[in-house]
């Protein structure tokens, strides 16, 4: 596609519940990459994909944090038993990867999910 | 990891003004440094990427690095109100060579 795209948009949810948030990377790009942002912060890293693998998976903040790479496209976010603390927007981004130990590799966003834990 | 450290502003110039923002980290082994621009409510964009000492320039913007000193800066002449964002400073980290680490990011509002 033309750029990263995420889904959903926006997702409100019941404190306990589960989701699961969407990223397509642009296509052809190899590594995927997870953070989040809450209100006013920066962004902070959760997971790095090098094509279905995951070399760093540094940034998840507990085990109800996992994520999941097919095919070298598609990935998906599962926060088990959501916390208020887990509301953020989660944003992905993909980047062509780093074939060659480049260091210029660039990373490109998507929209990101707006979770809204009630 | 090594944060990296943006003053949060707010800083305010008036239009055509040049804006300088700057950031600072505390990793020497750092070798690649990105400056997005995130518009209220929207995802990060990429401005200007730099990996080597000295300036570079595109268009309005130039990014500056200096590794012996640990900072990168970011120059935007003749500001516009449309530049009227928060300017995130991010730096590869060193673990994986992967995730970029970001500052909490500089607001600057260009008024016209």
């Amino acid at each position: 596609g033309a750029g990263v795209s995420q889904s959903p948009s926006n997702k409100v949810t019941e404190k306990g519940k589960d989701v699961e948030l969407r990223c397509d990377p642009i296509s052809g790009h190899t590594a995927l990459y997870w953070y989040r942002q809450r209100l006013g912060q920066g962004l902070e890293f959760l997971i790095y994909f090098q094509g279905n693998s995951a070399p760093d998976k540094s940034g998840l903040p507990s085990d109800r944090f996992s994520a999941e790479r097919t095919g070298e496209s598609v990935s998906t976010l599962t926060i088990q038993r959501t916390q208020q603390e887990d509301s953020a927007v989660y944003l992905c981004a993909s980047s062509p990867g780093l074939a060659g130990g480049t260091i210029t590799d660039t990373q490109y966003f998507g929209p990101g999910t707006r979770l809204t834990v009630l | 990891q090594k944060e990296v450290e943006q003053n949060s502003g707010p800083l305010s110039v008036p239009e055509g003004a040049i804006a300088s923002l700057n950031c600072t980290y505390s990793d020497r082994v750092s070798q690649s440094f990105f400056w997005y621009r995130q518009y209220s409510g929207k995802s990060p964009e990429l401005i200007m990427s730099i990996y080597s000492n000295g300036d570079k320039e595109d268009g309005r913007f130039t990014a500056q690095l200096n590794k012996a000193s640990q900072y990168v800066s970011l120059l935007i002449r003749d500001s516009q109100p449309s530049d009227s964002a928060t300017y995130l400073c991010a730096r590869r980290g060193w673990r994986s060579q992967g995730n970029l680490i970001f500052g909490k990011g500089t607001k600057l509002s260009v008024k016209p």
